[in-house]
């Protein structure tokens, strides 16, 4: 079945570059997402890459997807205090209306 | 600039009691979702419209479960006869499809406690 798994937790200092990363089962996953939860808040869509895609960068963000190991990681560069929040990789199908989110990244920004 | 709105932002409720839930979208947006997130996980898939029609719903919504979108613009989720394991956040999210590829955008959520 459709799995999408994350590490939950991540801390970093102010400033240094954050890495999350995510592994996918579904073979047939076209489009991959990079989702920001605040406390309290929704999903805030962030960046998101297609399957034909290995690397997608935008602005503070890098996307590298490895297709052949199902592997998606985010980087976010000179990460911020405001940069802490949950965040969530998710995958869908062509066609699919199914939308699959991983557990989760709780990344901590140190001063 | 409105955004996909629900209401309410929480919500307490007795056991037994049934509660409704709204949720506008984003007013050109033909698809609306609904997804339940409990702490400590993701957003779970529970149903979503296809304009006014319900297309899919997931086996995580029981009987006591009933969402509607009449007009094809708002919708309604109604949980009757509460549980204790019903509470949880309730995330509705609306997206354009047609273009390819396919963003959700999400409300602030409706947080159910259920005691």
């Amino acid at each position: 079945g459709e799995d999408v798994e994350q590490s939950l937790f991540l801390s970093v200092r102010e400033g240094d570059s954050s890495v999350i990363n995510c592994t996918y089962t579904d073979s047939s996953s076209t489009y991959l997402y990079w989702y920001k939860q605040e406390p309290g808040a929704g999903l805030q869509l962030l960046t998101y890459i297609f399957s034909n895609m290995d690397m997608k960068q935008d602005q503070r963000l890098t996307v590298l997807l490895n297709k052949k190991d199902k592997h998606l990681s985010l980087r976010i560069a000179d990460t911020q205090t405001g940069d802490s929040a949950i965040y969530f990789c998710a995958e869908r199908n062509t066609g699919g209306f199914k939308t699959i989110f991983g557990a989760g990244t709780r990344l901590f920004v140190k001063a | 600039d409105t955004g996909v709105s629900q209401d309410p932002r929480h919500k307490i409720t007795k056991r037994g009691q049934n509660v409704t839930f709204r949720c506008d979208p984003i007013s050109e947006h033909n698809r609306l979702y609904w997804y339940r997130q409990t702490l400590g996980q993701g957003p779970e898939f529970l149903t979503y419209f296809q304009n006014e029609a319900q297309l899919e719903k997931s086996r995580l919504l029981s009987d006591r479960f009933s969402a509607e979108r009449p007009k094809g613009s708002f919708s309604t989720l109604e949980i009757q006869r509460t549980e204790q394991g019903d509470s949880a956040m309730y995330l509705c999210a609306s997206s354009l499809v047609g273009q390819g590829d396919e963003k959700l955008f999400f409300g602030s959520g409706t947080q159910l406690s259920v005691l």
